[in-house]
């Protein structure tokens, strides 16, 4: 089945301790983004990858990092998580290549993250 | 810069009426638009995109919408709204002109279907 994945699912964690939540999609795609949906602010993307080995920032970086190795994989890291981190994380992907039928972005079920 | 704009936070219709749900955008070049739709904790999934083409397109579900590029609007639409169309409402552009895969989406308007 045709999948993104996204572990864990929910996670409470404190200040300052590093996390990592990973991505894995099974469709080969050569696009994958990471965003975080909050009330009143919709969903807003923080990184972005076109390919392994290139990432670029999107709208909210600041406090997270993201690495691209494999072309599955697109973790997202946060180094030292603030309680302002709080939110609902949504890994996507996509298979652009610049045609009309691959544009639209599959996305994950979600990762809940509370830092207290 | 990219933007886009959902001007209501719900919009409540009455089962079998027809619904609209708003959506404006702001771009340099031409528009990559799409329609998401998020069901309780679920993801997201997509219902229908305009790249480029017929200004009408249809996508899941019987949903549509219409590119209005003087209008700058992308407006989903359904002719006879059901229960189960009750949901959170994204939409979302992509700029063609800045070679980047920065995506922008709106603050969603919630969709809420009277029986």
């Amino acid at each position: 089945e045709a999948q993104v994945t996204q572990n864990p699912r929910y996670l409470i964690t404190v200040t300052g301790k590093k996390l990592t939540v990973t991505c894995s999609q099974n469709m080969n795609h050569e696009y994958m983004s990471w965003y975080r949906q909050d009330p009143g602010l919709g969903l807003r993307q923080i990184y972005y990858s076109m390919n392994v080995e290139v990432t670029d920032k999107g709208d909210v970086p600041e406090g997270y990092k993201v690495s691209r190795k494999e072309k599955r994989n697109f973790p997202l890291i946060l180094e030292s998580p603030s309680p302002n981190q709080t939110s609902l994380y949504f890994c996507a992907s996509s298979a652009d290549q610049g045609l009309a039928d691959y544009n639209e972005q599959f996305f994950g079920p979600g990762t809940r993250l509370t830092v207290l | 810069a990219q933007s886009v704009a959902q001007p209501e936070d719900q919009v409540n219709v009455a089962e079998g009426n027809p619904l609209t749900v708003k959506c404006t955008y702001s771009v340099s070049g031409n528009p990559y638009l799409f329609w998401y739709v998020q069901y309780p904790n679920r993801g997201l999934q997509f219902l229908l995109k305009y790249i480029t083409g017929d200004n009408l397109v249809k996508g899941s579900y019987g949903f549509e919408a219409e590119f209005n590029k003087s209008q700058t609007s992308f407006h989903l639409k359904k002719p006879s709204a059901l229960v189960s169309d009750s949901a959170l409402y994204f939409c979302a552009v992509r700029d063609e002109a800045s070679g980047t895969y920065k995506y922008i989406f709106g603050t969603g308007t919630r969709l809420k279907v009277l029986a």
